[in-house]
């Protein structure tokens, strides 16, 4: 079975412009949730979706947006980028939108942005 | 008071010797916990889970302390295997938005020959 799957793996962007990052959970798993990672950080969490509605949403501005589509999976979108906005992008994937015991999230193997 | 703090290391230790980290939680309802294990440039990886009466998984012990907001991860025996960044992640699910999953800073442990 395929694991979570991100794409693309890595991406150079210039200051200002837009980028949006994909997932694909695994088969079955209805949550995505999208974390930004920044060297020397644990993840934090952006958004999360379960069964397609916005399930939660982290102190992240407005320029970040995200959408879980039919089949589940998402995309992260952000706007205006900044040098700042420069991370390890992760999706997690679940059965349901929290995390159980012994599953917990399973992580794609994440975006790597830079900004410059 | 972050949410979940964690020492951030670095621990390094000689193969063989026992270690421990320690995590403490700000919110006291909090419902569940986690240990992950984060290699360099990879994606975090689940551990194991933490219950309250504390679990065993080979060479590693996880244990949950309510009453003081801490969660410890054990390792005994290490390897050089072992040498990654452990992350404790705290389940909030049902509170506030922003606070669903938390994860700490992580510590990082280097095992050396």
């Amino acid at each position: 079975d395929a694991g979570v799957t991100q794409s693309p793996t890595h991406l150079i962007k210039t200051r200002g412009q837009h980028v949006t990052l994909r997932c694909s959970p695994i088969s079955g798993h209805k949550s995505v949730s999208w974390y930004q990672q920044v060297l020397g950080q644990g993840p934090q969490f952006i958004f999360q979706y379960y069964e397609k509605e916005e399930r939660g949403r982290g102190n992240f501005p407005d320029r970040f947006s995200a959408r879980q589509f039919p089949n589940y999976s998402s995309e992260l979108n952000v706007n205006a980028l900044l040098l700042g906005d420069s991370a390890l992008y992760l999706c997690a994937s679940s059965l349901s939108g929290e995390p159980l015991p012994n599953y917990g999230y399973t992580f794609g193997s994440g975006t790597r942005l830079t900004v410059v | 008071r972050k949410e979940v703090e964690q020492d951030p290391g670095p621990f390094n230790v000689p193969e063989g010797a026992t270690v421990a980290f320690n995590c403490t939680y700000s919110n006291s309802a909090s419902q569940s916990f986690f240990w992950y294990r984060q290699d360099c440039r990879k994606e975090p990886k689940l551990l194991m889970s933490v219950y309250s009466s504390g679990n065993e998984d080979g060479r590693f012990t996880a244990q949950l302390n309510r009453a003081s907001q801490y969660i410890s991860l054990l390792i005994r025996d290490s390897k050089l295997s072992d040498s990654a960044t452990y992350l404790c992640v705290v389940n909030n699910w049902g509170y506030s938005s922003a606070s669903k999953i938390i994860f700490g800073s992580g510590t990082r442990l280097s095992i050396r020959p």
